[in-house]
């Protein structure tokens, strides 16, 4: 078992829906998680961040963390085509320095 | 955020050649830089962690032999990939750790461009 799963897509949507991207994990210790959008041939760049369990809210972004569940979200309200990219989710621990497991990342296409 | 860039972004070579990738911090000093490889819809998978002033710290499975990283500097580092094979084709990323945000206690990764090696 992969220690943390996503779905690689890809997802489809038209302009203005609600975007909802998910990754599971099996590793209890993680306790910062994160979300990077990286556009085609070009380097990930950080979304959003939470750290344990809850919720974040950053303009139509949202990242929610449940860790009874093992389970992370980001939500995207009125996608925009510019949206289109791969998101990546990433999650750490607190020891072992910035050792960051990455999932394979879900490819988003927003339609105009 | 830190701005973080590298150099080439692409590369064409031949096989048996070596390639050099820089990456460097623009916008502050670096101690820990690290190098990450890409594979077409794959995760990000961490190859090593660059220490200035000492020597890397590689990953299992990755050679140090092969891909050489010299931290030569609080703003540069190098990945050297010798004696490239097409194998070796792939997307290498560097990132650096910033700075905590203000009233945050989390760090995070801020990520260079990315080179895209190519070994015919």
């Amino acid at each position: 078992q992969k220690e943390v799963e996503q779905d690689p897509g890809p997802l489809s949507v038209p302009e203005g829906a609600i975007v909802s991207l998910n990754c599971t994990y099996s590793n209890s210790a993680f306790q910062y998680f994160m979300w990077y959008r990286q556009y085609s041939r070009k380097g990930p760049e950080l979304l959003m961040y939470t750290y344990s369990s809850g919720n974040k809210e950053d303009g139509r972004f949202t990242a929610q963390v449940d860790k009874s569940s093992k389970y992370i979200s980001l939500f995207i309200r009125d996608s925009q085509p510019s949206d289109s990219a791969t998101y990546l989710c990433a999650m750490r621990g607190n020891t072992g320095g910035f050792k960051t497991i990455f999932g394979a990342g879900t490819r988003l296409f927003v339609k105009a | 955020g830190a701005v973080v860039s590298q150099h080439p972004s692409r590369v064409i070579c031949k096989s048996g050649t070596s390639v050099k990738i820089e990456c460097r911090s623009l916008d502050f000093q670096a101690t820990t830089m690290f190098w990450y490889r890409q594979f077409p819809k794959k995760s990000l998978m961490l190859m090593a962690t660059s220490n200035e002033g000492s020597k890397a710290t590689y990953e299992q499975g990755v050679e140090k032999d092969k891909f050489l990283i010299n931290h030569a500097s609080l703003t540069l580092s190098t990945l050297t990939v010798t004696s490239a094979h097409p194998e070796d084709s792939s997307f290498y990323i560097c990132s650096v750790p910033g700075t905590p945000s203000s009233g945050s206690q989390l760090d995070t990764q801020y990520f260079g461009p990315g080179t895209r090696l190519t070994v015919l």
